[in-house]
């Protein structure tokens, strides 16, 4: 079966930082759009970053006013999300997916990650 | 931009039929035909039903099915089970700016 496994999630400050990863296996890495989906505690699903195929192409949530970055390493079959100026508001379970159709088909079961003092 | 308006719960008996609406904006589910729905239960990621508003992938039940009229788009849950309990959510491509929108979710309730 294919795998998507996220890591890095955690406990930070608020103003800190954190770089989530999302290992993919069984499945062709190359040819796969990914994104991040993000789920606030007992909340809705909320998009927040997809990468192309080449990793040429990054896209994003408006309201992340370009505190997060996508990158992909083919090498490694990995996602990952550098997330920098975090806020209370970014706690959330950090989901790791992929995009085909503009629709996310396989999800990881997700990396927590709380922002608090 | 505004989350998609899903009710916050529906409920039916085993057997029955429900079905769970939708509704957003000619900014995204008006304008295209690009609606997914998602299941999920607690403590669990999100799993795919439905894609291109009435496509389902290899291995859902066809006790699912989509369609959209206007600016809401619908997901029917046939023959109710006792497993369908669980969070429902719909997803919509928005265009170039917003990408995609969620809905904030249904819960369904077996009774």
């Amino acid at each position: 079966d294919v795998q998507i496994l996220e890591s890095g999630g955690g406990l930070v400050q608020p103003g800190g930082s954190l770089r989530l990863s999302c290992v993919v296996s069984k499945i062709n890495f190359n040819t796969s759009v990914m994104s991040w989906v993000r789920q606030s505690p007992g909340k809705g699903l909320e998009w927040v970053s997809t990468i192309s195929a080449s990793g040429y192409s990054t896209f994003y949530a408006d309201s992340l006013k370009g505190r997060f970055t996508i990158s992909r390493d083919s090498s490694k079959s990995t996602v990952n999300l550098q997330m920098s100026s975090l806020r209370a508001e970014d706690t959330a379970i950090f989901y790791c997916a992929t995009l085909n159709n503009n629709a996310f088909h396989l999800w990881g079961q997700g990396t927590m990650v709380t922002v608090s003092s | 931009q505004s989350a998609l308006t899903q009710p916050a719960s529906v409920s039916g008996s085993p057997g029955q039929s429900i079905t769970i609406s939708c509704t957003g904006t000619t900014n995204n589910v008006g304008s295209y035909n690009l609606v997914s729905w998602y299941q999920q239960y607690p403590g669990q990621a999100p799993k795919l039903l439905i894609y291109e508003v009435t496509k389902r992938p290899s291995g859902v039940s066809n006790r699912f099915s989509g369609s959209k009229s206007g600016n809401t788009a619908s997901l029917t849950i046939s023959g109710l089970q006792a497993e369908d309990e669980a969070n429902y959510y719909c997803c919509s491509y928005s265009g170039t700016k917003y990408f995609y929108v969620f809905g904030l979710g249904t819960k369904v309730t077996v009774l």
